[in-house]
């Protein structure tokens, strides 16, 4: 039983360049989230997908795309890297019934962007 | 929209007690929960209140007032291990995003 896992844990990319972040949760779980981590701002969500189908976008999403695939995966592209969006990105997910805001995470991902 | 305030730093010594607070804001409330982070690991969870009271998991307890907005995590006997960062978190409502505070950085020294 992962959980939540990302990859890549590290990439560098220069200005310009694009990637696509991967995310899959294996607890079947409806919603999903990316976050960026900058020292000092906390975790600022970009887009979350409440159900497999529905994408919406959270605080800082320019820049970013997502796509929700099927209930468990959930990905993130950066179609043109800039060096602002050097940051720690991190995948969650969580179940709506329960313990709504139990949340289940990555191991992260280190992006620089030179 | 949604919005958390908690203190940016706690110090505090082992053995001690230390409180970090948090107030929200949201429209609507489906909870608050705290996670710990500790230096270049991922958050993991805590603590969930749904209702008004208290919640106690070994040294840890949270608290919420749904009336004030405002909830507390609390450590008891502290050691140096605790030393990491604590968010609050909430959902407005079901089907909306989690929403984190800034977090807390709590040292703990000998």
């Amino acid at each position: 039983n992962a959980g939540v896992t990302q990859t890549p844990k590290f990439q560098v990319l220069k200005t310009g360049q694009s990637m696509t972040l991967q995310c899959a949760q294996d607890m079947n779980h409806n919603s999903m989230y990316w976050y960026r981590q900058d020292p000092g701002m906390g975790l600022r969500l970009i887009y979350y997908s409440a159900s497999e189908g529905t994408t919406d976008k959270g605080e800082v999403p320019n820049g970013y795309n997502v796509s929700r695939l099927n209930k468990r995966e959930f990905s993130l592209r950066l179609e043109s890297a800039a060096p602002s969006q050097t940051s720690v990105y991190f995948c969650a997910s969580s179940e709506r019934t329960g313990r709504p805001t139990e949340a289940f995470f990555g191991q992260g991902t280190r992006l620089t962007v030179v | 929209g949604q919005s958390l305030e908690q203190p940016s730093e706690v110090t505090a010594v082992e053995g001690a007690i230390v409180q970090i607070n948090c107030t929200y804001q949201t429209s609507g409330f489906y909870g608050l929960s705290w996670y710990q982070q500790h230096d270049g690991g991922a958050p993991t969870f805590l603590s969930y209140n749904g209702l008004d009271g208290l919640e106690e998991t070994g040294r840890f307890s949270s608290f919420l007032s749904r009336s004030d907005s405002y909830g507390y995590l609390l450590l008891q006997e502290l050691q140096m291990k605790d030393s990491a960062s604590y968010f609050c978190a909430v959902r407005g409502q079901a089907g909306t995003a989690l929403i984190f505070g800034k977090g807390t950085t709590l040292s703990v020294s000998s």
